[in-house]
């Protein structure tokens, strides 16, 4: 198994324009959640996912869109890429709901620069 | 802002010394879960300690949870240069009437030989 896979490992884009980070993961998991990670700022929650066509938002969503068409898949739009987007960003899994059913499985994370 | 906070924010040991790492946070949970990342990897899972429960080992490492402080604390036994790594807490949280994981901003660890 693959886990949860995420391209690109690395993206630089110039303000303004759009780009999706992909993520799919090969578990079967239920749950789906995009996490960014800024220096001194521990993870972020961006968008999550409990199933196929629901997504919610986290703590820090303005400039994201996400959807969920399939179990498997689950993308993070930036749609006018601004400076302050520039951050790693994780994507994770989870069997159930985060938290009532256990871990989280990890990403490698994407590293996204915006000029 | 950050449910949990981990302390201290670096912790520097010798290799075969004890790590000890603290997660403090602010509302009531079901359970809390420690996490490790190595430098540019994505985070693994270390163990989960449910709201029940007070200490929970797993080799070694033991969690311990004090829900009338709101904290819990990481230790590390016997620690290995390997165990060079941030270490984050979580938290589950019902925030806007959703259900949502978060980690506070973590606890740099390094294990000198």
């Amino acid at each position: 198994n693959a886990g949860v896979t995420q391209t690109p490992k690395f993206q630089v884009l110039k303000t303004g324009q759009s780009m999706t980070l992909q993520c799919a993961q090969d578990m079967n998991h239920e749950y789906m959640s995009w996490y960014r990670q800024d220096p001194g700022m521990g993870l972020r929650l961006i968008h999550y996912s409990v199933g196929a066509g629901i997504t919610d938002q986290g703590e820090v969503p303005n400039g994201y869109n996400v959807s969920r068409s399939t179990t498997e898949d689950f993308p993070l739009r930036l749609l006018s890429a601004a400076p302050s987007q520039t951050s790693v960003y994780f994507c994770a899994s989870s069997p159930g709901l985060a938290g009532n059913t256990g871990e989280l499985f990890f990403g490698e994370g994407s590293r996204l620069t915006v000029l | 802002s950050q449910q949990g906070e981990e302390d201290p924010q670096a912790l520097s040991i010798q290799e075969g010394e004890n790590a000890t790492m603290n997660c403090s946070y602010k509302t009531s949970i079901n359970n809390l879960q420690w996490y490790r990342q190595n430098s540019g990897r994505g985070l693994v899972h270390l163990i989960l300690i449910r709201s029940n429960e007070r200490e929970k080992h797993s080799g070694r490492l033991r969690v311990t949870l004090d829900t009338s402080k709101k904290s819990s604390s990481l230790l590390i036994t016997a620690s290995r240069a390997a165990d060079t790594a941030s270490y984050f807490c979580a938290t589950d949280a019902w925030r806007d009437s959703s259900y949502k994981l978060i980690f506070g901003s973590g606890t740099r660890l390094l294990v000198r030989p």
